[in-house]
């Protein structure tokens, strides 16, 4: 069973340019969750989503981020117009219903010059 | 509000060492604790967690956590530990199912030879 998968592992952006960062969860888990990780700090929950909902949004700035799980394919998280600030490692992990327990995928360098 | 605080930002021991690392969480009902590792430039390893039960929970690498609720804690444990054991260790605690996890901002890990 393959673990979560995120793509690409390192991702490089001028500042302006869009970031688009994908997530596979693990097979049979249908819920998805995006932390960013700050260097020199811990991860910070941005976003939980199902399965073409968004559940919970609290931690996800209010411009320029976006996130969606579709029906088909991985879950997206976008960054539009990318700031040196938004230079970071974004980590997806991903649950089956009901369970407490995340799995986390390698996670996605962002680096904005 | 929940909340993880990890003290030690640094801690270096020498291999072959015991080693204990701190957590203390600020939660309002019976938490959800987990402790990950992060090795460099990559994505994190659950250890071990905590959700109901015996307080001395066992988990891979021959680590061991005790939940203390008297003194919310959830300390890390190894009786020896070993060059491979350098990295970051991050305590967490989840409230419900289904939602996020809060993390402390991580303890770093230095090994002597």
């Amino acid at each position: 069973n393959a673990g979560v998968m995120q793509n690409p592992r390192h991702l490089v952006r001028r500042r302006g340019q869009e970031a688009r960062l994908r997530c596979s969860p693990m097979k049979g888990h249908s819920h998805v969750y995006w932390y960013r990780q700050l260097p020199e700090e811990g991860l910070k929950f941005m976003v939980y989503l199902q399965k073409e909902n968004i559940i919970d949004e609290s931690g996800m700035p209010k411009e320029r981020f976006s996130a969606e799980f579709p029906k088909e394919g991985p879950s997206i998280l976008r960054i539009q117009q990318v700031v040196r600030g938004d230079s970071a490692a974004y980590f997806c992990a991903s649950s089956r219903a009901g369970s407490r327990e995340q799995y986390f995928g390698p996670g996605t360098r962002l680096t904005v010059t | 509000a929940q909340s993880v605080t990890q003290p030690d930002i640094h801690i270096t021991v020498s291999e072959g060492a015991s080693l204990e690392l701190r957590c203390n969480y600020s939660y309002g009902a019976t938490p959800y604790l987990f402790w990950y590792v992060q090795s460099p430039g990559q994505g994190l390893q659950l250890l071990l967690k905590y959700f109901s039960g015996d307080t001395l929970v066992q988990g891979i690498k021959g680590f061991e956590a005790e939940f203390k609720r008297s003194q919310s804690s959830f300390n890390l444990r190894k009786p020896s530990v070993h060059w491979s054991d350098a990295a970051e260790y991050f305590c967490a605690v989840g409230p419900d199912r289904d939602d996020k996890i809060i993390f402390g901002k991580g303890t770093r890990l230095h090994i002597l030879p």
